[in-house]
């Protein structure tokens, strides 16, 4: 167990839904970030946020959007699917100065159809 | 923008013997931090490895160590006595000094041979 929690762990929809992923932090990191693996984008940064606050932007979608919670969760919200966004969502966290790198969740496998 | 490139898809190696999976990557910051990641078919992202550029001195863990040129952009990750649990895809992965998000470089499978 990383400290890093990720729910669901698999999620079946149709395409023009919208779902939203759920990751909680290793206790003690105030920073969150969301990426995207598939087999053709390989993985990709989407997005982070530190105490709350958006921090950085990556190639994150118009129709996907984030944020992070007073208790430091933070909710990942994917919307107007497309098969394409098919794919393994990683959540990670870190402490400010990433002093012990970044500790990843073990993923929500999304499957668009 | 950082870019981080592993030109190995995919190596075989002996088990008990010894393998380097090379990385190079872009970057016009001074300041930043370079990792090894090691994704096994359970797809969990495990951290192998962490480097700060202001070291000279090369990071190890256990079996694993790098060889970080600074100069040259290279950042490659030695197995020392490479077990079968070793088997998995391994990310190179760069930060900048801001801790901003992680840019991973395209993976290297490691096959190892019973």
């Amino acid at each position: 167990d990383s400290g890093v929690t990720q729910t669901p762990k698999h999620l079946i929809t149709a395409t023009g839904q919208r779902v939203t992923l759920r990751c909680s932090p290793r206790s003690g990191d105030l920073s969150v970030y969301w990426y995207q693996q598939s087999l053709d984008q390989g993985l990709q940064f989407l997005i982070q946020y530190y105490n709350g606050e958006e921090r950085a932007k990556g190639n994150i979608l118009e129709r996907f959007s984030a944020q992070q919670f007073p208790d430091l969760h933070s909710e990942l919200n994917l919307s107007s699917l497309e098969l394409g966004d098919s794919a393994l969502y990683f959540c990670a966290s870190s402490d400010p100065g990433a002093n012990y790198g970044y500790t990843f969740g073990s993923g929500t496998r999304l499957t668009v159809v | 923008a950082q870019t981080v490139t592993q030109s190995q898809p995919e190596m075989s190696v002996q088990e008990a013997e010894t393998v380097t999976l090379s990385c190079t990557y872009d970057t016009s910051e001074s300041d930043y931090y370079l990792f090894w990641y090691k994704q096994p078919p359970s797809r969990q992202m495990i951290l192998v490895i962490r480097q700060e550029a202001y070291k000279q001195q090369n990071a190890t863990e256990n079996r694993f160590s790098v060889n970080f040129q600074k100069a040259a952009k290279s950042f490659s990750l030695k197995i020392s006595d490479s077990q079968l649990g070793d088997a998995a895809m391994y990310f190179c992965a760069y930060s900048g000094g801001g801790a901003d998000g992680l840019t991973f470089g395209k993976g290297t499978h490691l096959i190892i041979q019973p």
